[in-house]
């Protein structure tokens, strides 16, 4: 059973240029959530998304970036003209139900770098 | 908004010294729960507490909730370079059933 598995792990992009993380949540879990961290610093609450609905976006900057778990495929992070601030360690979690009442399993992450 | 605070932001040890990290909320919270992340890896869970005043042991790590499930730690005994990483608490506030609100957590060194 793989854990969640999150592509690519680093990631470069100019600015202006966009960028998309990807994540497979475990097998089984369809809940996805998604967490920024700045370095040397906590995770912030980004996105919490279920199978083709957006349950929670109020973490998330409400523009250039955006979310998605479409039924068929990973969820997808996008964010359009990146800038230097948006480089940080994206995490994702999942988990088998709405509730946060077990451990929340993430990914390994994807850091991305904006030059 | 609920916020966590996590104290200290950084502790050096010599390995066998103790360590202590210490959360307090701003408001009451549902549960709590502990990460651990290593150097340029992801969180990755060690515990949940739920009960007000429950203490939890894990080998050398003892974790305490408090009465008012406000305020929690997490205290090594005799660290070893293995712990070295940063531990978070992320608590789940009354109201909401997913979103932690995660501290900013405590970086562990152990001096050479």
């Amino acid at each position: 059973n793989a854990g969640v598995m999150q592509n690519p792990r680093h990631l470069v992009r100019r600015r202006g240029q966009e960028a998309r993380l990807r994540c497979s949540p475990m097998k089984g879990h369809s809940h996805v959530y998604w967490y920024r961290q700045l370095p040397e610093e906590g995770l912030k609450f980004m996105v919490y998304l279920q199978k083709e609905n957006i349950i929670d976006e109020s973490g998330m900057p409400k523009e250039r970036f955006s979310a998605e778990f479409p039924k068929e495929g990973p969820s997808i992070l996008r964010i359009q003209q990146v800038v230097r601030g948006d480089s940080a360690a994206y995490f994702c979690a999942s988990s088998p139900n709405a509730e946060v009442n077990t451990e929340a399993f993430f990914g390994q992450g994807t850091r991305l770098t904006v030059v | 908004g609920q916020q966590v605070m996590q104290i200290p932001q950084y502790q050096h040890v010599q390995e066998g010294e103790d360590f202590t990290t210490y959360c307090n909320s701003s408001t009451t919270l549902s549960n709590i729960q502990w990460y651990k992340q290593r150097p340029g890896g992801h969180p990755v869970f060690l515990i949940q507490l739920v009960k007000s005043g429950e203490v939890k042991k894990q080998k050398r790590l003892t974790f305490q909730f408090g009465e008012a499930k406000k305020n929690s730690s997490l205290h090594i005994t005799a660290t070893q370079t293995t712990d070295v990483g940063t531990y978070f608490c992320a608590g789940l506030g009354h109201g909401s059933n997913y979103q932690l609100i995660w501290g900013a957590g405590t970086k562990l060194i152990i001096k050479p």
